[in-house]
């Protein structure tokens, strides 16, 4: 299985101040089809993870603009350029490139 | 606006067996892959089982293989997961997913039922 490892796994961000979250896998995501197979998702409190990033750096229909994604091989991050109270929840990067497909562990945000 | 409901958790004891459904709507399910993920007490998410929009294609994580069987009535828009041989490490929140594609290895999951709770105790 393809090992997916987060960073940090929480922080603390103050209210429209920036955060970013880092992901990296064992071997690389990029598909022969030429597109990463990297995801981003977000679990609110008492929710189903929903789906924020799609394929490195593709938002989700219906995701804010101050979400975004880079990288690209085995390296990959998600940054959220002004923190909101509604953002906090759990981060979770996800590959698809090989079956199983495989988490991250985790990145709780919390608001301070 | 896509809909996907879960149904059939519970508490059963070891070895015992349930079966999980999946009501979906707002979206032709009959086209799309679909997909069972497992989030542990606490724990993370947990690949478990997915299915082609025809039900000829199906995978299953090797903790599962063997004693979890995954189906759909698309004539239904229902998704299954048949689970036997039941043990306390799959008690977990079982989540219903849609896949983007009709075929599970070149989408990727986009929905999220609201998850139904399996318990495995005696």
């Amino acid at each position: 299985d393809i090992v997916m490892t987060q960073t940090p796994l929480s922080l603390s961000v103050t209210p429209g101040q920036p955060a970013s979250i880092s992901c990296k896998s064992t071997q690389s995501l990029l598909h022969s089809d030429g597109k990463t197979r990297l995801y981003w998702y977000l679990q609110k409190p008492g929710q189903p993870p929903q789906l924020l990033i799609y394929e490195v750096s593709n938002r989700f229909s219906g995701v804010p603009d101050r979400f975004s994604g880079s990288g690209s091989g085995t390296d990959f991050t998600l940054k959220i350029s002004r923190v909101e109270a509604e953002d906090v929840g759990v981060y979770y990067c996800m590959q698809s490139i090989q079956l199983r497909y495989t988490f991250g562990q985790g990145t709780k945000l919390e608001i301070k | 606006e896509v809909q996907l409901v879960e149904s059939g958790g519970g508490l059963v004891q070891p070895g015992g067996s349930l079966r999980l459904s999946c009501s979906a709507s707002g979206f032709t399910f009959s086209t799309y892959a679909m997909h069972w993920v497992r989030q542990a007490p606490g724990k993370g998410l947990d690949y478990v089982s997915a299915i082609s929009s025809y039900g000829g294609s199906t995978f299953y994580t090797d903790a599962v293989k063997g004693r979890f069987t995954i189906s759909r009535d698309n004539s239904k828009n229902t998704l299954y997961l048949q689970m036997s041989s039941l043990r306390a490490e799959d008690t977990a929140v079982y989540y219903c997913v849609k896949d983007r594609e009709y075929e599970f290895w070149s989408g990727y999951p986009d929905y999220w039922g609201q998850g139904t709770v399996v318990t495995v105790s005696s």
